[in-house]
């Protein structure tokens, strides 16, 4: 079965630091990943999206890599601030055919703290 | 609607009720997703509809789950005999191609 991971149940840096969360996923490499970040009390917002074929993302002070031979994603916030203190999903989609071709499976999510 | 539309927002129920959540999704989007998240924890797939093919009802937890979903259009999450273990929070998401956009949630309670 596919598998998605985040390592990291929580992590908590100073404000300025860069925050870096990992996320490992099992058999093949899916067309692409998916990152969200969820508020407490709300459902989960869309960030970035990279592709197999991409090796790294960049919007604003997010960047995200894929890299597919060690089959992870690591999701960087540079100059991180107080504001970026949410959790932050990462999602495969199901690319293989079948009823379940399309379908989003998260992995655990990584609780980020920045400290002013 | 602008976005996807979750309803109750807040459902407090006895066990052993029967409760119906309801999610109207983004107009147009043909992938719709239920998802269970308990408190602290992340989200558990529930069920997955796209266009006019069978649903995955891989992730329902028992067969007092089911859910129906109306052509492309507004999903049931129907839960009977409700027990303790189902209250969580609800999320539905809706999708295109690509990124899913999910409603705010039921945040449903058994007492």
């Amino acid at each position: 079965s596919q598998k998605i991971e985040q390592n990291s149940e929580a992590l908590n840096i100073q404000e300025g630091k860069t925050a870096t969360l990992t996320c490992n996923y099992t058999n093949y490499s899916p067309a692409y990943l998916q990152w969200y970040r969820q508020d407490p009390g709300r459902g989960p917002v869309f960030l970035l999206l990279i592709r197999e074929n991409e090796k790294e993302k960049r919007k604003e002070r997010l960047k995200v890599t894929f890299d597919t031979t060690l089959k992870q994603s690591l999701f960087h916030i540079t100059a991180s601030q107080p504001a970026d203190s949410a959790t932050y999903l990462c999602a495969r989609r199901r690319d293989a055919g079948g009823t379940s071709y399309g379908k989003l499976t998260f992995g655990q999510g990584t609780i980020l703290t920045v400290h002013p | 609607g602008a976005g996807v539309s979750q309803s109750p927002s807040n459902k407090v129920t006895e066990k052993g009720k029967d409760v119906e959540l309801r999610c109207d999704p983004i107009s147009g989007h043909t992938a719709l997703y239920w998802y269970r998240q308990r408190l602290g924890q992340g989200l558990e797939f529930l069920i997955y509809f796209q266009g006019n093919s069978a649903p995955d009802k891989s992730g329902l937890p028992s067969d007092r789950f089911s859910a129906e979903r109306t052509g492309e259009s507004v999903s049931t999450l129907t839960i009977q005999r409700t027990q303790q273990e189902d209250s969580a929070v609800y999320l539905c998401a809706s999708s295109f191609r690509s990124e899913a956009f999910f409603g705010q949630g039921t945040r449903l309670t058994v007492v």
